[in-house]
C-alpha cells in the first residue's frame, strides 16, 4: 500500500527565504507525483506535475524534483512571500486503479 | 471556463436527512471521484468512476452512494447521513497527460452533519 510523508507538518520562515518541501513515499512504482497548494477552507490549486520519467519541473518560483528509486521529491520555493503562506500537499499515481495518495500536507507561514 | 463544479458549497443539516453533492465537469474527462478531508487525516479517496456506468470504491465508502449516468456529472449520494461524515469534500477529474494523467478538484463542500 502507497504512503506519503511530508515533514514537517508546519513550517514558519522570514519573507524573502529560500525553501525547501519534502515529501517521501513508499512504492517507487508511480506514474507521477503532483504538487497542490491549499489556501485555508480551499480547494486544491495544482502547482506541478513531475512525470515519473522527468527529474524535474519548474513554474515561475518553483521548482520540484522527483527522485523516484528513493521515493522522494523536493519542492523548493525561491524568495518566499507571504503569498505563498498555505498549506502544500503531494501525492502520486500508482496502482493499476491509478489511485492518487497524499501526504498531510505541509501548512507554510511566510512572515513579512 | 475548464472546471470542476460543486454544489452546494456549504451545507448544514442534520442525522439521517438524505442529501446529494453534485459534481460537475466541463473538460470531458473520463475519470472522476471523490475524497474527504478531515485534519489529521488527510485527504481521501470515497468512490472512483473510469467512465459512464462504471463505479468503484476507494478507501472510505462506507456511508456514501455515487452515480454516474452521464460523462460530466458524478454526484455523491449521502443516504443517511451520521455526525462522522462531517468533512470537506472534494469532486476530482483528471485528464491524460503523456504516459500518466493530472488531477483537477472542484472548490469543495463543507458539510456539517448535527
Amino acid at each position: 500500500k502507497q504512503e506519503v510523508t511530508q515533514i514537517p507538518a508546519a513550517l514558519s520562515v522570514p519573507e524573502g527565504e529560500n525553501l525547501v518541501l519534502n515529501c517521501s513515499f513508499t512504492d517507487s512504482a508511480i506514474y507521477n507525483l503532483q504538487w497542490f497548494r491549499q489556501d485555508p477552507g480551499k480547494g486544491l490549486t495544482s502547482l506541478l506535475l513531475i512525470q515519473s520519467s522527468q527529474r524535474e519541473q519548474t513554474s515561475g518560483r518553483l521548482n520540484a524534483s522527483l527522485d523516484k528509486s528513493s521515493g522522494r521529491s523536493t519542492l523548493y520555493i525561491a524568495a518566499s512571500q507571504p503569498g505563498d503562506s498555505a498549506t502544500y500537499l503531494c501525492a502520486v499515481l500508482t496502482g493499476a486503479n491509478s489511485k492518487l495518495t497524499f501526504g498531510k500536507g505541509i501548512t507554510l507561514s511566510v512572515r513579512p | 471556463e475548464a472546471q470542476v463544479t460543486q454544489n452546494p458549497r456549504y451545507l448544514i443539516t442534520v442525522t439521517g436527512k438524505k442529501l446529494t453533492v453534485t459534481c460537475s465537469q466541463n473538460m470531458n474527462h473520463e475519470y472522476m471521484s471523490w475524497y474527504r478531508q478531515d485534519p489529521g487525516l488527510g485527504l481521501r479517496q470515497i468512490y472512483y468512476s473510469m467512465n459512464v456506468e462504471v463505479t468503484d470504491k476507494g478507501d472510505v465508502p462506507e456511508g456514501y452512494k455515487v452515480s454516474r449516468k452521464e460523462k460530466r456529472n458524478f454526484p455523491l449520494i449521502l443516504e443517511s447521513p451520521s455526525p462522522n461524515q462531517t468533512s470537506l469534500y472534494f469532486c476530482a477529474s483528471r485528464k491524460r497527460v503523456e504516459t500518466s494523467y493530472e488531477q483537477y478538484f472542484g472548490p469543495g463542500t463543507r458539510l456539517t452533519v448535527t
